[in-house]
């Protein structure tokens, strides 16, 4: 059973910085695109981010784009997301996110539960 | 970015209602659109891929079609577990965009 589990999510201040994990088993972990995706309280989801199984292909939205790293231990089975220079704007639930790119079509197929990350004063 | 725009933003149907939930892109992306299922205080649920393409295990009364700028959800003979919202989004171009979200009520 595919399990993508998160965490490193909390409360920190503006300017702040987080490291969320994401432990994921049951496949090959090395073998599938990982991506991030964000939900603000209460809104829609926003694509933030995605990496090859290789750790190449690594792509950013704009709104993140030089504050946040994606990256992976394969040998782990762990994807992370290191965020810094947080604004109020990205609190957010952040869900890990597994995708075959089957037929060179992406989807998300399996999430983790979401871990909350809170920006405030 | 592409941008996706889902109808109705929500709507109110009766268990064996057949209900449809169109979603429409700024540009056309062929048939890379998924549909996705989420419920209150759950993380969403991959329905459908491209466009067509049902993810096991979810029933058959889920159907998705659509290509180019045009897509819809339907769901036939609902039941009271098809309350949830559901998103489309676009996997064509980066940056992968969703639509708003359509709240179904049964």
């Amino acid at each position: 059973e595919v399990q993508l589990v998160e965490s490193g999510g909390g409360l920190v201040q503006p300017g702040g910085s987080l490291r969320l994990s994401c432990a994921a088993s049951g496949f090959s972990f090395n073998t599938y695109w990982m991506h991030w995706v964000r939900q603000d309280p209460g809104k829609g989801l926003v694509w933030v981010s995605r990496i090859k199984g290789d750790g190449s292909g690594i792509l950013y939205a704009d709104s993140v784009k030089g504050r946040f790293t994606i990256s992976r231990d394969n040998a782990k089975n762990i994807l992370y997301l290191q965020m810094n220079s947080l604004r109020a704007e990205d609190t957010a639930v952040y869900y890990c996110i597994r995708d075959p790119d089957y037929g060179g079509k992406s989807y998300f197929e399996n999430w983790g539960q979401g871990t909350l990350v809170t920006v405030s004063s | 970015d592409i941008q996706m725009t889902q109808s109705p933003s929500s709507l109110s149907a009766s268990i064996g209602d057949r209900v449809t939930v169109t979603c429409r892109a700024s540009q056309s992306i062929s048939n890379y659109l998924n549909w996705y299922q989420q419920k209150p205080g759950q993380a969403p649920k991959f329905l459908i891929y491209a466009a067509s393409t049902l993810q096991t295990g979810v029933p058959s009364r889920f159907t998705g079609s659509g290509s180019g700028t045009d897509f819809t959800l339907s769901i036939s003979s609902l039941q009271p577990e098809d309350s949830a919202i559901y998103y489309c989004q676009q996997s064509y171009k980066i940056p992968y965009t969703f639509g708003q979200g359509t709240k179904l009520e049964i």
